[in-house]
């Protein structure tokens, strides 16, 4: 069972947007800004989306953003591509007891 | 472009120790910018970050509470790589282990570069 918790789906139209969250607990998500998400093709390595939880590396898309409420981060991809359909999952730092967590992962269908 | 090249093998037996290399290319073990991280993903546990080493004047490692009586992991300068060890290992540990750097521009918790993954079998 994951330390976070993610929809186990999510789904939109081409052109729409769609936002994933990603709750966890006030030792993780709600006390560090260390949130990132990534992306991950069925049998591929996982990419980097959003780390510090907003921030977007170099070369992704300006249509994936991530942001943060309290012990929720959410991922939002807008303009939503067929491209986009994969799995998306998302960590926090959470101390230096159990140093990293991950959520389960959220597929994402363009309908 | 920096890379990560994993080995070992995929087949190890109830009670042995478990043992995979990250080949590192475009980057330098000893940086003092970055962090060499094991992470693991099953069906039954998702994702689970196992440790990581890294370099800052000297060499440190942190652990996960679930593994750190039974993990090391060590950096080799000379082969610019870095090794997993899991001892005692069960059919609980059997999973897709990943090796992957944090650190340099996106912060010491994101991980940015990740090796192909090792599946990695707990079976006698």
């Amino acid at each position: 069972q994951s330390a976070l918790t993610q929809p186990p789906s999510a789904s939109g139209s081409p052109g729409q947007s769609v936002t994933i969250s990603c709750t966890g607990t006030s030792s993780d998500i709600g006390y560090y800004n260390h949130v990132s998400w990534y992306q991950q093709y069925p049998g591929k390595v996982a990419k980097l989306m959003i780390f510090e939880v907003s921030k977007r590396p170099s070369g992704v898309p300006d249509r994936f953003s991530g942001s943060k409420s309290g012990n929720t981060a959410s991922l939002t991809v807008s303009g939503l591509q067929a491209e986009d359909e994969a799995d998306y999952f998302c960590s926090s730092y959470a101390g230096t007891n159990n140093y990293v967590v991950f959520g389960g992962g959220t597929k994402l269908t363009v309908l | 472009q920096v890379q990560l090249q994993q080995s070992g093998p995929g087949l190890v037996k109830p009670s042995q120790t478990l043992s995979l290399t990250c080949a590192i290319s475009g980057d330098s073990v000893s940086s003092d910018s970055a962090t060499w991280n094991w992470i693991r993903q099953s069906p039954s546990r998702g994702l689970e970050w196992l440790g990581r080493t890294y370099y800052r004047s000297k060499w440190y490692n942190d652990y996960a509470d679930s593994v750190k009586s039974r993990i090391t992991i060590n950096p080799d300068t000379s082969k610019k790589q870095f090794s997993l060890q899991l001892n005692s290992v069960t059919p609980e540990d059997t999973a897709m282990y990943y090796c992957a750097r944090s650190g340099h521009s996106y912060g010491y918790w994101a991980f940015d570069i990740w090796g192909q993954g090792t599946m990695v079998t707990v079976s006698s």
